[in-house]
């Protein structure tokens, strides 16, 4: 059974970086043929993908949040991680690990969250 | 704000049926790309529910059934049952974003 779950502080200063790491148990990452995605929900709003990455590297990073982003996956420890610079108010929610088994092809994509993290609340505030 | 446009809320008694829209633009469901649902009970993480082709995850019951058609998806759910009352997100992907793009979510509420 594939199960994930986030870590990380659960408040952080305006204009801090976030970091956080979801560690993966019941398969390998680097087996999986899966991407690892961080999705996050402010308060009573909308899921928002931040963004996915292979266990090669290789991803896709929501444009909205600009540079801000990066993303990095350890595959000796199973984990895989997630940078937010330059935090603001607007930042807070709560952030969620999540797998990715999707792809793409010639024709479409198939890109969907089949397991998820139980979800960490970060706070911005100083 | 949204990609994909959702209803607030729906509301049903039990035993009825109930729909859930999802609109997108043709970058995303009119594009023919294919979509997914996440149920969200409060206070816990979303869970895939079912997709397009209405394949179902274990454990979730045939209660739950997907459509498309056009730019627009639909999410309907029959013989409606108090631990349907959850949050509802459909997911797609956006051409022109080029990644996934979510619902604003609909709240289903049993009266």
């Amino acid at each position: 059974q594939v199960q994930l779950q986030e870590s990380g502080p659960g408040l952080v200063k305006p204009s801090q970086t976030l970091s956080l790491t979801c560690t993966v148990s019941g398969v390998s990452i680097s087996g999986d043929d899966c991407y690892w995605s961080w999705i996050r929900q402010p308060p009573g709003k909308d899921l928002e993908l931040i963004g996915y990455i292979y266990f090669s590297g290789n991803g896709y990073y929501n444009p909205s949040l600009g540079n801000r982003v990066s993303m990095s996956v350890d595959t000796s420890s199973n984990r895989f991680s997630l940078s937010l610079t330059s935090m603001t108010a607007a930042d807070t929610a709560v952030y969620y690990c999540a797998r990715d088994p999707g792809f793409c092809n010639r024709t479409s994509c198939y890109h969907h969250f089949d397991t998820w993290g139980q979800g960490t609340l970060v706070t911005v505030s100083s | 704000q949204s990609v994909l446009t959702q209803p607030p809320s729906v509301s049903g008694a039990p035993g009825q049926r109930v729909t859930i829209s999802c609109t997108g633009t043709s970058s995303n469901i009119g594009a023919g790309y294919a979509v997914y649902w996440y149920q969200q009970v409060p206070g816990a993480a979303p869970k895939l529910l079912i997709d397009t082709y209405n394949y179902r995850p274990s454990g979730v019951p045939d209660r739950f059934s997907a459509s498309k058609s056009g730019s627009s998806a639909s999410l309907a759910i029959t013989g409606l049952q108090a631990e349907d009352e959850a949050d509802y997100h459909c997911q797609s992907y956006d051409s022109g974003l080029s990644g996934p793009v979510f619902g604003s979510g609909t709240k289903v509420t049993v009266l």
